[in-house]
């Protein structure tokens, strides 16, 4: 697609079920960030993958919380064993950057509203 | 880990009324980025600038790099205008983006 796309839009869970958020980047784009955003807040960093390199995940906030992505593609950010404090905006992000040392405008899918009930 | 203040935190404007928005960095950055979040909760980004002046028909942004602050403008200002701006920065290359905590704006008609 032309833009980033995140599945599920919306996601209501109980309190203690795992759960999965889909990102999917623009074709090309080898960086790919996650932020979380709770109502009324700014955007807090997670992750952030750069094409072949190790992940940073200096932002996710407990071992509860992992991402995967498959090569310069689609990323998975899963949350196992939910709690209400996980209730928030997902928002994943690409831009193109063929190297590290590149920076290139990010571009931010419309986000999952994740509740924790 | 570098910090990013936006100021200021809310911004109330009358339609046509022009306005600056201020973003303060607490080190030198390899990439500054402006975004704008709709009240639909989109963003959308504004401009890359790590440095200099652009400009976007009624928006610019000016980024001083040694002085550790960037500017955003709105001229004419709409209604449309409204929603939250944040600005973010890259301290190093091949580092993540830190947001500040974001200007929110609204334009009354």
């Amino acid at each position: 697609g032309a833009g980033v796309s995140q599945s599920p839009s919306n996601k209501v869970t109980e309190k203690g079920k795992d759960v999965e958020l889909r990102c999917d980047p623009i074709s090309g784009h080898t960086a790919l960030y996650w932020y979380r955003q709770r109502l009324g807040q700014g955007l807090e960093f997670l992750i952030y993958f750069q094409g072949n390199s190790a992940p940073d995940k200096s932002g996710l906030p407990s071992d509860r919380f992992s991402a995967e992505r498959t090569g310069e593609s689609v990323s998975t950010l899963t949350i196992q064993r939910t709690q209400q404090e996980d209730s928030a905006v997902y928002l994943c992000a690409s831009s193109w950057a063929p190297v590290s040392s590149y920076n290139s405008p990010l571009h931010f899918g419309n986000g999952t509203r994740l509740t924790v009930t | 880990g570098i910090q990013v203040e936006q100021s200021p935190p809310d911004l109330i404007l009358q339609e046509g009324a022009n306005s600056t928005l201020r973003c303060n960095f607490s080190d030198s950055v390899n990439n500054l980025q402006w975004f704008h979040q709709n009240p639909w909760g989109q963003l959308i980004n504004l401009f890359y600038i790590p440095s200099g002046t652009k400009q976007n028909g009624r928006l610019s942004a000016t980024t001083v790099a040694t002085e550790r602050y960037s500017l955003l403008y709105i001229s004419s200002s709409q209604t449309t205008d409204s929603g939250v701006y944040f600005c973010a920065v890259e301290k190093a290359a091949g580092n993540k983006l830190t947001f500040g905590g974001g200007t929110r704006v609204l334009v009354k008609p």
